[in-house]
């Protein structure tokens, strides 16, 4: 499957734990995106890259959250010290940059529990 | 802010009834829109988009939607739906003036279909 993936899929976590979360965008994408979906919602924008470069982030990404795409291929999403408020599916979908005509392919997404 | 509105939460119909899905965005000028689907246990994945020109668009298993800019609309439609379209339909534009970066999404319609 060449698709976006993401993991872990499922992550339980006690609150004040710090959690990390990995995306791998399909191979030929250069922009990535973080997304936050809460039950009964549409998807949230957090951040997105276009190769290694953040390029913007929402009010929602306190500074308890941070992203990284190091090589400009995987990404992580780092929550520190988490909070009940925090349990949501996080979603990460890439584009190929080609103006405004893009299409965002979405991952599984990643469900955390913060208990 | 800008915003999309799906004016149905759930939507519950008998398999072969037609289907239309509101959705209303809040701004005008320059828009690309888009209908996402979810289908049970599934990620999300795109079902059509609207760049320009004919403002009646086909996407996949048979849905369209029509752009209709005086009414700042983009209402997802099938003619006869089947049990397969149990899903959760979202919209979704870019912000205006963005440039590929984050997508707004609607808090989306549940849609079941009875067999």
């Amino acid at each position: 499957d060449t698709g976006v993936s993401q993991n872990p899929r499922h992550k339980i976590t006690k609150r004040g734990q710090n959690v990390t979360f990995r995306c791998d965008p399909i191979s030929e994408h250069n922009r990535l995106y973080w997304y936050r979906q809460t039950l009964g919602q549409g998807p949230e924008f957090l951040t997105y890259f276009q190769n290694e470069a953040q390029l913007e982030k929402s009010r929602l990404l306190s500074d308890r959250f941070s992203a990284e795409r190091p090589k400009g291929s995987f990404s992580t999403l780092e929550i520190q010290r988490t909070e009940q408020g925090d349990s949501a599916m996080y979603l990460c979908a890439s584009s190929a940059s080609s103006g405004p005509h893009y299409e965002q392919y979405f991952g599984p997404g990643t469900r955390l529990t913060v208990t | 802010a800008q915003s999309v509105s799906q004016h149905n939460h759930h939507v519950i119909l008998s398999e072969a009834a037609s289907l239309e899905l509101g959705c209303n965005y809040s701004y005008g000028g320059t828009v690309n829109l888009f209908w996402y689907v979810q289908y049970p246990g599934q990620h999300l994945q795109l079902l059509l988009k609207y760049f320009s020109g004919d403002p009646l668009v086909k996407g996949i298993k048979g849905f369209e939607a029509e752009f209709i800019k005086s009414k700042f609309s983009f209402n997802l439609r099938k003619p006869s739906v089947q049990w397969s379209d149990t899903a959760e339909y979202f919209c979704a534009v870019p912000p205006q003036n963005n440039q590929g970066g984050k997508l707004i999404f609607g808090q989306g319609t549940e849609l079941s279909v009875k067999p």
